[in-house]
């Protein structure tokens, strides 16, 4: 069965630090990947996507980034976090190769900007 | 533009009672549509999903969602809830604009509360 880890579960930073969120996926390969920020508990933010290795695509022009270094493997970094870099940060997959087309989430990063 | 909206922050419900949490769409094509909960501090868990077929859609725990297309609406219910169910409840739908990364538009999400 397919699983996806994130890492670190909580992060307290200071801002102008950098930051690396880091997502793998077990049991599938070539998965579609996405990263979201949630605010306040509540709407989920897409943030980006990638659909195989080295292909990231921006949904909010925004201090982050994301890369996809190996196929199952996506990371979300900042140079300089902001105090409105602070939220829930998700990541997740669904099948690369058409169908089903519901995605599933991990169990998110809080981090905390201070 | 397409879009979902949750038209309730929060439902309220006690427990033994059908609950029912609401959902409206609009997309271009067809719609794909889904349901997630969420349990404080966790990622979000996938409970059922209308891709075609019939309108009534069973998913996990005991939920099921009925898709009316003459209404854009795919609201979630359950015949009996549970306090267990309290949790925030997210609809979606696939942003068919978006072929290539087939993301997913959500809603800002009902809190349900059952109270026992």
């Amino acid at each position: 069965s397919q699983t996806i880890h994130q890492w670190p579960a909580t992060l307290v930073q200071p801002v102008g630090s950098p930051l690396s969120l880091e997502c793998t996926v077990e049991g599938t390969s070539n998965p579609n990947l996405y990263w979201y920020r949630q605010a306040a508990g509540r709407g989920l933010q897409l943030l980006f996507y990638s659909v195989g290795i080295g292909q990231i695509s921006s949904e909010v022009p925004q201090n982050l980034s994301a890369s996809r270094p190996q196929d199952r493997q996506f990371i979300l970094s900042s140079k300089k976090l902001l105090l409105s870099d602070s939220g829930f940060y998700l990541c997740a997959w669904r099948s690369g190769a058409g169908g089903p087309y519901e995605q599933y989430f991990g169990p998110g990063t809080r981090l905390t900007v201070t | 533009a397409q879009s979902v909206a949750q038209p309730e922050d929060q439902v309220n419900v006690a427990e033994g009672n059908p609950l029912t949490v609401k959902c409206t769409y609009s997309v271009s094509g067809n719609p794909y549509l889904f349901w997630y909960v969420q349990y404080p501090n966790r990622g979000l868990q996938f409970l059922l999903k209308y891709i075609t077929g019939d309108n009534l859609v069973k998913g996990s725990y005991g939920f099921e969602a009925e898709f009316n297309k003459s209404q854009t609406s795919f609201h979630l219910k359950k015949p009996s809830a549970l306090v267990s169910d309290s949790a925030l409840y997210f609809c979606a739908v696939r942003d068919n604009a978006n072929q290539a990364g087939t993301a997913l538009i959500f809603g800002k999400g009902t809190t349900l509360s059952v109270s026992s």
